[in-house]
């Protein structure tokens, strides 16, 4: 959707390394996610966050951290104890939680 | 926890043709959501539907809260409707769950 954009699209992990995803929005939007999807699958919740410095963890948080300094942004970092972090990453944001989710294109990662 | 059930996993219509998409969920839910992924994983926000119906163009959704299931509609269908169509439920704790989708492929 416009106004939301992750960065990079692609992204190649070697083992041992962490890597941040990128999320940003220009929408004003105080509630932002996180999902991973699998192939073939749907979309599973990582993190989410309802308003500035507060976050809460999704279904499958471990080997993921998230922080929300500033409203605009919502970066996702995938850690080295992510055992299976090959996935497509999604970042949505609404207006306030229970309300519609938008997302952004998504970044795939791969680890070589 | 909360299971989404949707039904069929796959589909294949010849343009033209209308279908009906179901998604089931186990528990009381704050609200429900339908979205469409493009073949490139893009995702569209198609309806935004707790309860009642909405229509949009070709596509209308209901869902039933009180028996716990919603249907999204398409009619008259366009190979360009080909995709994913997810349903995804929020919980009372805020948390969404995704079901695992309905695969269109509309021939032309």
């Amino acid at each position: 959707d416009g106004g939301i954009t992750q960065s990079p699209k692609y992204l190649f992990r070697k083992e041992g390394q962490n890597v941040t995803l990128s999320c940003e929005q220009n929408l004003n939007h105080d509630a932002m996610y996180w999902y991973r999807q699998d192939p073939g699958q749907g979309l599973r919740l990582i993190y989410y966050s309802q308003i500035v410095n507060d976050f809460q963890k999704g279904d499958i948080a471990e080997g993921y951290s998230v922080s929300r300094e500033k409203k605009e942004s919502f970066p996702l970092t995938v850690t080295s104890a992510q055992k299976n972090p090959t996935a497509f990453y999604l970042c949505a944001t609404s207006r306030q939680v229970n309300q519609p989710q938008h997302f952004g294109d998504g970044t795939r990662l791969s680890i070589l | 926890g909360i299971q989404v059930e949707q039904s069929p996993p796959d589909l294949i219509l010849q343009e033209g043709a209308n279908s009906t998409l179901r998604c089931n969920f186990s528990d009381s839910v704050n609200n429900l959501q339908w979205f469409h992924q493009n073949p490139w994983g893009q995702l569209i926000n198609l309806f935004y539907i707790p309860s009642g119906t909405k229509q949009n163009g070709r596509l209308s959704a209901t869902t039933v809260a009180t028996e716990r299931y919603s249907l999204l509609y398409i009619s008259s269908s366009q190979t360009t409707d080909s995709g994913v169509y997810f349903c995804a439920v929020e919980t009372g704790g805020f948390k969404t769950i995704f079901g695992a989708g309905t695969r269109l492929f509309v021939k032309a």
